[in-house]
């Protein structure tokens, strides 16, 4: 069955911190594969994408991820956090081609410690 | 330039009781979606529409109805609210494959 596993439901770090936020997905072709991002109150915001090509995509706000095939994963990673990072982080598998068939991960929030 | 907007912005309903969520974007996408996110799952598609006139039906349809008669406005159509319902509702629109998000419906069913 295809699915998307994020395994940390909450993940507090400190900030000027690392982060890593896992995105682990089952899926039966190649997959388009996103990060999105959701602030307090708000919609929802892409972070990154990857199709092809190298597999560490940079997105916005200083993120980026690895695509690992081998793995099957998908990780979100930020060198230092900013109490504006906190939010919950969103991960999504698709055909790239038909965005309603995307399926979505179950979020991470992100709690940020002074 | 407002993006996707949607209203209202909370809500509360009596079991039964019938409303309508309103989505409207304004960057001429042709496809729409609309999602709810309940605590602790990802989203999940409601319905769908890749042009005016044309929609199709979401993972969880049930209980809920869509029309796209421009290719601005994409409303959703409660017409019998069940607590099963309580939840918070995301209108979506792409071009490609980034899909831009309205702020969201907060739904409470009582």
């Amino acid at each position: 069955a295809q699915s998307v596993t994020q395994p940390d439901i909450h993940i507090t770090v400190s900030e000027g911190a690392s982060l890593e936020l896992r995105c682990n997905y089952s899926y039966g072709a190649t997959p388009y594969l996103f990060w999105y991002v959701q602030s307090p109150g708000q919609g929802l915001q892409l972070l990154l994408k990857y199709f092809s090509g190298d597999t560490l995509v940079q997105g916005i706000k200083g993120f980026e991820a690895e695509f690992k095939r081998s793995q099957s994963s998908f990780n979100l990673r930020k060198p230092s956090v900013h109490w504006s990072d906190a939010a919950e982080y969103f991960c999504a598998v698709g055909p790239g081609d038909s965005n309603y068939q995307l399926i979505w991960g179950a979020g991470t929030k992100l709690i940020i410690k002074p | 330039n407002a993006g996707v907007t949607q209203t209202p912005k909370f809500r509360i309903l009596k079991i039964g009781q019938s409303m309508t969520l309103q989505c409207t974007q304004d960057m001429n996408h042709n496809y729409m979606y609309w999602y709810r996110q309940d605590p602790g799952m990802g989203l999940k598609l409601i319905y769908y529409s890749v042009g005016a006139g044309i929609t199709d039906k979401g993972e969880v349809p049930n209980g809920y109805n869509v029309s796209r008669s421009t290719t601005e406005d994409f409303p959703l159509r409660l017409e019998l609210a069940a607590p099963s319902q309580t939840s918070v509702y995301f209108c979506a629109s792409s071009r490609a494959d980034t899909q831009y998000f309205g702020p969201g419906t907060r739904l409470t069913v009582l």
